[in-house]
C-alpha cells in the first residue's frame, strides 16, 4: 500500500465549476498535509497546508481534512483554465522528516 | 538568492557515466530535500539534510546514489554508473529553519536523460 494515494485522473470540469480532488494516506499519526500544484514541465508550488480537522479556506481553494478517515481533499471553486495542472497531495511523516507525495491528479478546466 | 536554484537544468549522459547535480537552497533554510520524479509519476523522496545533523538517506534507491551538503548551503547529488532507469527529473527543495515551518520550496529541477 502506498503512503499517499490519489486518483490520477484526468479530471475535467467546465470553467466556473467546482473541482474536487481527493487524497488518502496510510500513516495514521501524520499531522501535516499539503497540496501542491504542478504545471507541465514545472516544479511543484505550494497551494495550501492544513493541520487540523475540518475546512481551511484560502480564496477559491478549500482544503478539508478528516484524520479519522485519513482523508484530505482540495476544492477549487469557480475553476479557471489557468487551474489546469497536476495537483499533488503530500503528507509529512509522523515519525521523521520525510514528506510522502501522491502521484498527482491531472485537472483540466474546459473554457 | 530569491529561490532555490539547480544546475544543470538538463543533462544528457551515456549509460555508465557519473553525473553530479547541484542545488542552491534559499539562504537561511536549514532543511534540504532531494526528490526524483519519473515521467508521469509523483515525487520519490531520496535524501534529507537538516543543519549539521546526519542526513536521512533512507530514500536513496541504491549505493550508486550519494549526496553531500556543506553546512547549510549547496548540496550535490551524485549518481555513479548511471543506468537508463535513472532518467528522471531530480528536484531539490529547501525548508525554513523553524521546525514549525514545514513549507518546502522547490527548485526548477534537473532533467536527466541516460542514453
Amino acid at each position: 500500500q502506498k503512503e499517499v494515494e490519489q486518483n490520477s485522473g484526468p479530471l475535467s470540469v467546465p470553467e466556473g465549476a467546482i473541482a474536487s480532488l481527493n487524497c488518502t494516506y496510510s500513516d495514521r499519526g501524520s499531522q501535516s498535509f499539503f497540496w501542491y500544484r504542478q504545471y507541465s514541465g514545472k516544479s511543484p508550488e505550494l497551494i495550501m497546508f492544513i493541520y487540523s480537522n475540518g475546512d481551511k479556506e484560502d480564496g477559491r481553494f478549500t482544503a478539508q481534512l478528516n484524520k479519522a478517515s485519513q482523508y484530505v481533499s482540495l476544492l477549487i471553486r469557480d475553476s479557471q483554465p489557468s487551474d489546469s495542472a497536476t495537483y499533488l497531495c503530500a503528507v509529512k511523516s509522523a515519525t521523521g522528516n520525510q514528506f510522502y507525495f501522491g502521484t498527482g491528479t491531472s485537472l483540466t478546466v474546459i473554457p | 538568492g530569491a529561490g532555490v536554484s539547480q544546475s544543470p537544468s538538463n543533462k544528457v549522459t551515456e549509460k555508465g557515466k557519473d553525473v553530479e547535480l547541484r542545488c542552491d537552497p534559499i539562504s537561511g533554510h536549514t532543511a534540504l530535500y532531494w526528490y526524483r520524479q519519473r515521467l508521469g509519476q509523483g515525487l520519490e523522496f531520496l535524501i534529507y539534510f537538516q543543519g549539521n545533523s546526519a542526513p536521512d538517506k533512507s530514500g536513496l534507491p541504491s549505493d550508486r546514489f550519494s549526496a553531500e551538503r556543506t553546512g547549510e548551503s549547496v548540496s550535490t547529488l551524485t549518481i555513479q554508473r548511471t543506468q537508463q532507469e535513472d532518467s528522471a527529473v531530480y528536484l531539490c527543495a529547501s525548508r525554513g529553519g523553524s521546525f514549525l515551518v514545514e513549507t518546502q520550496y522547490f527548485g526548477p529541477g534537473t532533467r536527466l536523460l541516460v542514453l
